[in-house]
């Protein structure tokens, strides 16, 4: 069975400063999607940015890009330029790329992001 | 914003009692899905809908069923709610099982006294 792990409970980061959130997840697939999810106190659910683990690139969306390093299982999430907005919940996920389990999402249990002023 | 509502958004219901949350969509898609968010472990698929009338279990499906019988609403139900199952519930969407990202619902939150 895939596994998601967070190890960072908690981070926190100054407005406009750059911070990475870890992600390490375990798999024998070869095919499967990666995602961030961020949710806000708002409670919604957003998403962040996904990658494909059949691409090298790496994704990037805005101020948001990924380290995707597919041997050692690893996602990590980098914000640039910080913003107060970027405060929230933010929630790895994976899914596996031959519809197993009818393609639900696997997910971390989260790492609380706090920008400080 | 991917159209999905969730109904009721906040319930507080006793032990014991029945309850059902509806999920409805208008963006037509096959796949959904409900999870609980619970503080310490993300969120927990409870039960999938892969088209009308086809469902199955997820991790934590007991105490919850769950039907379809149109496209557009998934409804969850807690035959006998129990404290255990006060949580935060959303509703996710998509269009394929594998490509595709999910789209989530605002969520309902549901305390069981």
């Amino acid at each position: 069975a895939q596994t998601v792990t967070q190890s960072q409970p908690e981070m926190s980061v100054q407005e406009a400063e750059t911070v990475t959130l870890s992600c390490t997840y375990d798999t024998s697939e070869s095919d499967y999607y990666l995602f961030w999810y961020k949710q806000p106190p708002s409670r919604q659910m957003i998403l962040v940015i996904r990658q494909e683990a059949y691409k090298q690139q790496n994704a990037t969306e805005n101020r948001f890009s990924v380290n995707f390093q597919k041997a050692a299982k690893s996602f990590s999430l980098k914000i640039s330029d910080s913003q107060l907005g970027d405060a929230a919940m933010y929630f790895c996920a994976y899914r596996s790329g031959y519809g197993g389990s009818q393609g639900n999402l696997i997910f971390g249990k989260g790492t609380k992001l706090s920008v400080k002023p | 914003d991917a159209g999905i509502t969730q109904s009721p958004r906040h319930k507080v219901t006793e032990t014991g009692t029945p309850v059902t949350l509806r999920c409805h969509q208008t963006e037509n898609h096959r796949y959904m899905y409900w999870y609980r968010q619970d503080p310490g472990h993300g969120l927990r698929l409870i039960h999938y809908s892969y088209g009308v009338k086809d469902t199955d279990k997820g991790e934590v499906s007991d105490g919850y069923s769950v039907s379809r019988s149109k496209t557009e609403d998934f409804l969850l139900t807690l035959e006998s709610a129990t404290s255990s199952q006060t949580s935060v519930y959303f509703c996710a969407i998509s269009e394929s099982a594998e490509y595709n990202e999910q789209f989530f619902g605002p969520g309902t939150r549901l305390t069981v006294l």
